[in-house]
């Protein structure tokens, strides 16, 4: 079964401070990797993803995240935060093969302060 | 908007009493799937239909029961409540069976007093 860990539960940083949130995640096959936000009371909205290719993917709203297929990692960039990035932030994991099933970490929780 | 429907959108409700909600997937989208946030367990995987059949069942408890029909539309039916069913309930949708994007509805809160 693949499971995903997202180490840090909440971050706060000043706007303008760079980003990064972690994510790893266990599963012995091809995988398809995302990054989900969710707003305060709002639905999770897909921010990037990642099939196969270039390892760095680019998303919405300057965020970017880059594959490590050596360390099992799939982290979260963005250079220069602002308040409005406030939200909590979700790293998934499907499996490529027959079952596509979504499994999500845990979550962490960005706070920007103006 | 992800084009995915859900109702209601908030829901109160006794322990013991049994709900339904219902989603609407993204026009043209087969498979539907159904999660569920809590602060305890965060989100959870529960059930995922593809074209009215059962693909994959995840975290789901066996008060809790699923359907997709023809017309895609789906419906999560939750019976005997307790309180630690209190939670948000996402629907989602992606194209075909092994579709690689899945995109949420809003939720339906779930609150059971």
């Amino acid at each position: 079964a693949q499971s995903v860990s997202q180490h840090n539960h909440h971050v706060i940083l000043s706007e303008a401070a760079s980003l990064e949130l972690g994510c790893n995640y266990s599963y012995g096959g091809t995988v398809n990797l995302f990054w989900y936000v969710q707003y305060p009371g709002q639905h999770l909205q897909l921010l990037l993803k990642y099939f196969s290719g270039d390892p760095l993917v680019k998303g919405i709203k300057g965020f970017e995240a880059e594959f490590i297929k050596s360390k099992f990692s799939f982290n979260l960039r963005k250079p220069s935060v602002q308040w409005s990035d406030t939200a909590e932030y979700f790293c998934a994991v499907m499996d490529a093969g027959s079952a596509r099933q979504l499994t999500f970490g845990s979550g962490t929780q960005l706070t920007v302060l103006p | 908007d992800s084009g995915v429907t859900q109702t209601p959108k908030h829901l109160i409700t006794a322990t013991g009493q049994r709900v339904t909600l219902r989603c609407s997937p993204r026009s043209g989208d087969l498979s539907v799937y159904w999660y569920q946030q809590s602060l305890d367990q965060g989100l959870q995987f529960l059930i995922h239909y593809y074209n009215g059949e059962e693909r994959a069942k995840g975290n789901i408890l066996e008060r809790f029961s699923a359907q997709q029909f023809p017309d895609l539309h789906s419906e999560l039916n939750l019976s005997s409540l307790e309180l630690g069913d209190s939670a948000l309930y996402f629907c989602a949708s992606t194209e075909g069976p092994s579709g690689n994007t899945i995109y949420f509805g809003e939720g339906s809160w779930l609150t059971v007093v």
